[in-house]
């Protein structure tokens, strides 16, 4: 069965300080996409980024840098030097690809709630 | 801003009744998608449109109905309302209709049953 699990609920941490947001993936697929979203206080959603299950390369963006492991099913999250703006709730998401499925139904994680103190 | 509009922001009703979300979908994007956020559920796929037609359903209860117009728009309908089915709908479009597609999400519509 196709699972995303965020273990850690909360994180408090103090601006300028480092911090990885970690995520978890089930599925019976060998082909799949792994999605991260932000959900900032003010409600919306917000895209931050999308890897396909063939290309195991690290990728940053600004501070934000994404770790995906397949031996271990994790596509985890780091935000270097975190600011106050980065205060939100953060989501992973899987969709599988075919045989299994080809749509773009998303299963989400039950997020990570950040907390950057000034 | 995503580009996705969603009416109304907020809508408070009774148990029982019956209310219809509204989606305004990215220009350009065919799909569109409806989720359920709640504090036990967390962000359920409920339902996702393509051109029109109906491509996934998820867990979506049968007093629940959507449909995609010839201009995109989309519509939740939601029927009998019960007390469980407050929560924060969003509605979210992508260009295409498959798993690769970054879905941009509206800013959603809160609903309180009282």
């Amino acid at each position: 069965a196709q699972k995303v699990t965020q273990a850690q609920t909360e994180i408090s941490v103090v601006e300028k300080e480092d911090v990885t947001l970690d995520c978890v993936y089930e599925t019976r697929d060998t082909t799949y996409y792994l999605f991260w979203y932000k959900q900032p206080p003010s409600g919306e959603l917000v895209f931050l980024i999308r890897r396909n299950s063939f290309d195991e390369q690290n990728e940053i963006s600004g501070r934000y840098s994404w770790n995906f492991q397949k031996s271990t099913s994790s596509f985890n999250f780091t935000i270097t030097a975190s600011q106050v703006v980065d205060s939100a709730v953060y989501f992973c998401a899987l969709s599988e690809a075919p045989p299994l499925s080809n749509t773009g139904k998303l299963i989400f994680g039950q997020g990570t709630t950040l907390q950057v103190k000034p | 801003d995503s580009g996705v509009t969603q009416t109304p922001k907020h809508l408070i009703t009774a148990t029982g009744q019956r209310v219809t979300l509204r989606c305004s979908p990215r220009s350009g994007d065919l799909s569109v998608y409806w989720y359920q956020q709640s504090l036990d559920q967390g962000l359920q796929f409920l339902i996702q449109y393509y051109n029109g037609e109906e491509r996934a359903k998820g867990n979506i209860l049968e007093r629940f109905s959507a449909q995609q117009f010839p201009d995109l728009h989309s519509e939740l309908n939601l029927s009998s309302l019960e007390l469980g089915d407050s929560a924060l709908y969003f509605c979210a479009s992508s260009v295409g209709q498959g798993p690769n597609q970054p879905q941009h999400f509206g800013d959603g519509t809160r609903l309180s049953i009282l």
